[in-house]
């Protein structure tokens, strides 16, 4: 069965570096997104990504993060100076073509230890 | 202020039991999202609804549009079932998304 996939499944950085995770979601999926949760949380939304733009993003996605699907496979989120609070599990996901509200498949997340 | 609202936040129930869970939501819909977060992080979409009832083997979602009311039900639960399950809504508005804060659901032998 397709799968999305993510990488790293950990990283550890410090307080104000750059991490870029990477997502391969599934093949014929149009619309991705990344989600955060921090631990003990609630999942949270970060932004939607279709047409090669961002279609929707939330208060937690500002000037620090940035998407990307640079090419026909990979879309990657970076977080450009990392701040301890970063710290949290961060799923990628994709869905099918057709109206909004399709069936969302997850990745299996990407776990960031902000130092 | 929290869009979606989830009950209970934690279930313990005895092997064999029916366990209902339940989801209200105040913003405006285009379709619901059941999922189940396993206790090693992963997520897995159960069901999408954006009217009536949908069953999965011992699964049932029921969602009432004019309520804002989605429950889901687990017929027969079974230990594999423990897990944390999570209503979720896309916004009628674009692709954004809100999540409840989760149910943990154990079942005990």
């Amino acid at each position: 069965e397709p799968e999305v996939t993510q990488t790293p499944s950990h990283q550890v950085t410090q307080m104000g570096q750059e991490v870029i995770l990477r997502c391969v979601p599934i093949s014929n999926h149009l619309y991705f997104y990344w989600y955060r949760q921090i631990l003990g949380q609630k999942v949270e939304f970060l932004v939607s990504f279709y047409n090669n733009e961002i279609s929707e993003k939330s208060e937690i996605f500002d000037d620090q993060f940035s998407v990307e699907r640079p090419d026909g496979s990979n879309f990657t989120l970076k977080i450009r100076s990392t701040k301890l609070e970063d710290s949290a599990m961060y799923f990628c996901a994709s869905s099918p073509p057709g109206l909004s509200g399709n069936t969302i498949y997850f990745g299996e997340g990407s776990w960031l230890t902000v130092v | 202020k929290n869009e979606v609202e989830q009950s209970p936040q934690n279930l313990t129930a005895q092997e064999g039991e029916f366990i209902t869970i339940n989801c209200s939501y105040s913003v405006g819909i285009s379709a619901l999202h059941w999922l189940q977060q396993h206790p090693g992080g992963g997520i897995v979409s159960l069901f999408m609804l954006s009217s009536g009832k949908k069953k999965h083997g011992r699964l049932i979602a029921t969602i009432n549009i004019q309520e804002k009311h989605s429950s889901l039900h687990i017929t027969a639960s079974h230990p594999r079932d423990s897990a944390v399950y999570i209503c979720a809504v896309s916004s009628n508005t674009g692709n954004q998304f809100y999540f409840g804060t989760g149910t943990s659901l154990t079942v005990i032998p």
